[in-house]
């Protein structure tokens, strides 16, 4: 069983639309990241949120952690073609303080 | 104003074969670790270590094993590859007493074993 799960696994969008992705889990985590990876090249990290409910946005992206601390979303507005990637949350199990879980990402094709 | 370095970058053996994956860090993190990437599966962890000197398991642990001699560097070592080890392997290291854990990646290795 996966410990934190994403959704939708794949999106394909037009340029210019909205869309919300999901990082869901039944455990409580300290903190949760985002990580955007392009093709052959290793994780980048784009936020981390730490206080349940806390949002934060880097320009057209929106991160919030969810009010229990078991849940992140990230919704990226008027998506471009630069968006396209692999969107990996991840997260610090309350009590596990060395090491990130990883869910499986979600693959994000903006066409132009 | 490297941050972690992986080298090689791409490598094919021939099951059976030995070899060892380096990486390099100069950010001065205590923590440092080797997951494996694979379609449909994300990433695993395979070993990591919170110092010098120290290592533990990860999730897939078996037919590899690490050393961590030194702060900065941290190795990876298959010592009879399989083709199940065929993979994307990738170095990540973070900052000391960081209770957030923010990972540097570095840019990977591509493993193919025949």
């Amino acid at each position: 069983t996966q410990l934190l799960e994403q959704s939708p696994q794949f999106l394909s969008i037009q340029e210019g639309e909205n869309l919300t992705v999901y990082c869901n889990s039944s455990s409580v985590f300290s903190s949760l990241q985002w990580y955007r990876q392009e093709p052959g090249e290793g994780p980048v990290l784009l936020v981390t949120v730490v206080t349940g409910g806390e949002v934060k946005k880097l320009k057209r992206l929106t991160f919030q952690f969810g009010d229990a601390r078991k849940d992140s979303s990230l919704h990226i507005t008027a998506a471009q073609p630069g968006d396209t990637g692999l969107y990996l949350c991840a997260g610090v199990e309350t009590g596990a303080n060395s090491k990130l879980t990883f869910g499986k990402g979600i693959t994000l094709s903006v066409r132009p | 104003n490297a941050g972690v370095t992986q080298t090689p970058k791409f490598r094919v053996l021939k099951t059976g074969q030995s070899m060892t994956l380096l990486c390099a860090q100069d950010m001065n993190h205590e923590y440092m670790y080797w997951y494996r990437q694979d379609p449909g599966m994300g990433l695993r962890l395979i070993h990591y270590s919170v110092g010098e000197g120290t290592t533990a398991k990860g999730e897939v642990p078996d037919g590899y094993n690490v050393s961590r001699l030194k702060k900065q560097n941290f190795l990876l070592g298959l010592e009879s590859a399989a083709p199940s080890q065929t993979s994307v392997y990738f170095c990540a290291s973070s900052p000391p007493r960081d209770r957030r854990l923010r990972y540097t990646f570095g840019s990977g290795t591509r493993l193919t074993v025949v």
